[in-house]
């Protein structure tokens, strides 16, 4: 298994452009996850997903747009960027459900920045 | 909704040291503890969980202790070594009715030789 892998590993962006992080996991987990790590901070939650078809706002989800039409995808729409999205994106994926309290799996992450 | 706060934000300690860090939750119901080390420039990685029907857990030099009625948790590393420099994370969790972790706030650990 590849477990989540995330493309691109960078990106350079300029002010107004858009783009999508794109992510994937082939281990069949249910719910996905987007944060997002600024310099020296924590993580805080944009968005998940508790299934297909199914999203939710998390703490910091202005900005952004997420689909999850498939298992398996999760991308993360960034529209008009702005300085203020220069970070580090990773996702993250479990199963969830039932198995709650399972292990939950990180991407390597996106390296993002807008000039 | 769960806050967790988390003490301290960064703690250097020499190598063979002891080193604690500690976490407070809000929600009572939450009953899934996690912690992640991220090391630079990595994506952060699960190294130890626990769960609230019991107190403490143990793996090699790592430990977490959980107290349900004060609502905390701890992190113990013990006989610390330079490969555990890194980032730490608490997280809580309410496997009944929460879809998503509550982070906390991070300790940048150094260990010094």
């Amino acid at each position: 298994n590849a477990g989540v892998t995330q493309t691109p590993k960078f990106r350079i962006l300029k002010i107004g452009q858009s783009m999508t992080l794109q992510c994937a996991q082939d281990m069949n987990h249910n719910y996905m996850y987007w944060y997002r790590q600024d310099p020296g901070m924590g993580l805080k939650l944009i968005y998940y997903s508790v299934g297909a078809g199914i999203t939710d706002k998390g703490e910091v989800p202005n900005g952004y747009n997420v689909s999850r039409s498939t298992t398996e995808d999760f991308p993360l729409r960034l529209e008009l960027a702005a300085p203020s999205q220069t970070s580090v994106y990773f996702c993250a994926s479990n199963y969830g459900g039932e198995r709650r309290t399972d292990t939950q799996y990180f991407g390597p992450g996106t390296r993002l920045t807008v000039l | 909704g769960e806050n967790v706060e988390q003490h301290p934000s960064t703690l250097s300690v020499q190598e063979g040291d002891s080193a604690v860090i500690k976490c407070t939750y809000s929600d009572s119901a939450s009953n899934y503890f996690p912690w992640y080390k991220q090391e630079l420039g990595k994506r952060p990685q699960l190294i130890i969980d626990i769960r609230s029907n019991v107190g403490e857990k143990k793996d090699q030099r790592i430990a977490v202790t959980l107290n349900k009625t004060a609502k905390h948790f701890s992190l113990h590393i013990t006989e610390t070594q330079p490969e555990d420099s890194a980032v730490y994370f608490c997280a809580a969790f309410n496997t009944g009715t929460a879809s998503k972790l509550t982070f906390g706030t991070g300790t940048r650990l150094q260990v010094t030789l």
